[in-house]
């Protein structure tokens, strides 16, 4: 079964260009997450959503970054105008419901990420 | 709020020592507890869970238990390998937080040959 895929796999780009990251998730999964990993700040979730919809976007850094999830098998995290600061490693993990999730313990499963360098 | 405390790496052991790597947590009601793991280069795996008190999970010689009592889940495992070498993650995932993994800071392992 193919996992989460996120394209590219690296990128490098001049400050204050936009940069677009991509996420297919696993098919049938109806939890979409992206996190930003740091050497200063660990692993830190930026959004999720749910069939599509956006529930916590708290973690979006500030105003330059938006994420969008048109359908089920797509997601977009988008940086404009990119800076040096957001240089990092973006994952995409997605997960399922159960009936009663709390007592499973639901599984995420990531994407290899995207590492970004804003040169 | 709820939060997970890993020690503090790197750790570097011989090839076949004996490997703990503590993680404690502060959670409301009765979190799941996960380990993810990070290859260099690569992006985090699940390598174990454990979804109520006294559970162990166990994967590719790895083992946790969900201590409630000492609200830990040490990771152990009883002899690594060079191929073990990457960075592990504690994370826990509670009622009160909807569907958000909460991580520790991690911890890498360096296995020398």
């Amino acid at each position: 079964d193919a996992g989460v895929i996120q394209s590219p796999r690296h990128e490098v780009t001049e400050m204050g260009q936009e940069v677009t990251l991509r996420c297919k998730p696993i098919s049938g999964h109806d939890y979409l997450f992206w996190y930003r990993q740091t050497m200063m700040r660990g692993l830190e979730l930026l959004i999720y959503f749910n069939n599509n919809v956006p529930i916590d976007d708290s973690g979006m850094p500030e105003d330059r970054f938006s994420a969008k999830m048109p359908n089920a098998s797509f997601s977009t995290l988008k940086i404009q105008p990119s800076e040096p600061r957001d240089s990092a490693v973006y994952f995409c993990a997605s997960s399922s419901t159960h009936r009663v999730p709390w007592s499973s313990g639901n599984t995420i499963y990531f994407g290899e990420g995207s590492w970004l360098t804003v040169v | 709020g709820n939060s997970v405390t890993q020690m503090e790496g790197p750790v570097t052991l011989s090839e076949e020592a004996f490997l703990t790597i503590n993680c404690t947590y502060t959670a409301t009601g009765y979190p799941s507890l996960f380990w993810y793991v990070q290859y260099p280069g690569e992006g985090l795996q699940l390598l174990l869970k454990a979804t109520k008190a006294d559970d162990k999970g166990s994967n590719k010689g790895f083992e946790a238990t969900y201590r409630k009592e000492t609200t830990s889940f040490h990771l152990e495992k009883g002899s690594v390998q060079v191929s073990d070498s990457a960075v592990y993650f504690c994370a826990l995932s509670a009622p009160d937080s909807s569907y958000k993994l909460i991580f520790g800071s991690g911890t890498r392992l360096l296995v020398r040959p």
